[in-house]
C-alpha cells in the first residue's frame, strides 16, 4: 500500500514569490493534516481536514497561507507571498478517521527554502 | 497551555539500552505517542500508549507512563546503529490534536 505522497520534495524560491505543496493521503483516509516543522523543532499543526471540511485551521496564518481539499482526497497548501521565516519542512499526514485513537501516517515532507 | 519537553541529545553504545524521556503538561492527555524521524524523512510512528496504561511493550520497545508526574519514557533494548534518529514524543489532549516535543537526537556509537 502506498504511503502519504508529497511533492515537490524540495523547493527553493525567492521571498515574495508564491509556492504550493501537494499531498495525496493514503487511500481511504478521511482525515488529512498539514504540519510545519521548523529546524530543530517538532511539527506544529497548521490545518486539519475531515473529508473536504477544514475542522481546525486555528494555527494557519490566513493572511498568506491557504489550503484546499476540494474532493476530500488530495490537498494543496499555498503560501503567497512567501517570507524568509517560512523556510521549514511542510509535512502532510493522514489518518483513517478522526477519533481519539487514530494513528497519523506522515509523508516525507516538502523542504522549503526562501531566499 | 499544552507543552511537551524532551532532552536534546542522547548518546549510547551499540548493544546498550537507550532511554528517552519526555514530560508534558496537559493533564487531559488521552494518548501519547513516540515517533522516529530519520534524516530527510517524515515521521514514523513507533508506538503509542493510552493514558490509562502504565506500560506497553513491543519487541525491543518499552513505553512507561507516569500519569501523576506527566512523564513518558521510551526504552530501546539492544540499541543498534540503525536506531540513530530523532525521536519525538507527542501527546493528544482535549483539543484532539497532536502536540510534539522538540525531539531527542539518539546517536548510537558502534
Amino acid at each position: 500500500e502506498a504511503g502519504v505522497v508529497q511533492s515537490p520534495r524540495y523547493k527553493i524560491i525567492e521571498k515574495k514569490q508564491p509556492v504550493a505543496f501537494w499531498c495525496n493521503p493514503i487511500s481511504g483516509h478521511n482525515t488529512l493534516y498539514w504540519y510545519r516543522q521548523n529546524l530543530g523543532q517538532g511539527p506544529e499543526l497548521l490545518i486539519r481536514y475531515e473529508n473536504e471540511e477544514a475542522v481546525d485551521d486555528s494555527q494557519l496564518p490566513k493572511d498568506r497561507f491557504s489550503a484546499e481539499r476540494l474532493k476530500g482526497v488530495d490537498s494543496t497548501l499555498k503560501i503567497q507571498p512567501a517570507e524568509l521565516g517560512d523556510s521549514a519542512v511542510y509535512l502532510c499526514a493522514s489518518s483513517p478517521l478522526a477519533g481519539s485513537g487514530e494513528t497519523q501516517y506522515f509523508g516525507p515532507g516538502t523542504r522549503l527554502l526562501v531566499l | 497551555g499544552e507543552d511537551v519537553e524532551q532532552s536534546l541529545f542522547l548518546s549510547v553504545r551499540e548493544g546498550d539500552s537507550s532511554v528517552i524521556n519526555c514530560t508534558y503538561t496537559d493533564s487531559s492527555s488521552t494518548y501519547l505517542y513516540w515517533y522516529k524521524q530519520e534524516p530527510g524523512a517524515g515521521l514514523q510512528l513507533l508506538t503509542y500508549i493510552f493514558s490509562n496504561m502504565d506500560m506497553k511493550q513491543d519487541q525491543r520497545l518499552t513505553v512507561l507512563l507516569n500519569k501523576k508526574d506527566k512523564h513518558l519514557s521510551l526504552r530501546i533494548a539492544d540499541t543498534q546503529t540503525g536506531d540513530s534518529a530523532i525521536y519525538f514524543c507527542a501527546e493528544k489532549g482535549a483539543t484532539n490534536k497532536l502536540i510534539f516535543g522538540t525531539g531527542t537526537l539518539l546517536a548510537v556509537q558502534p
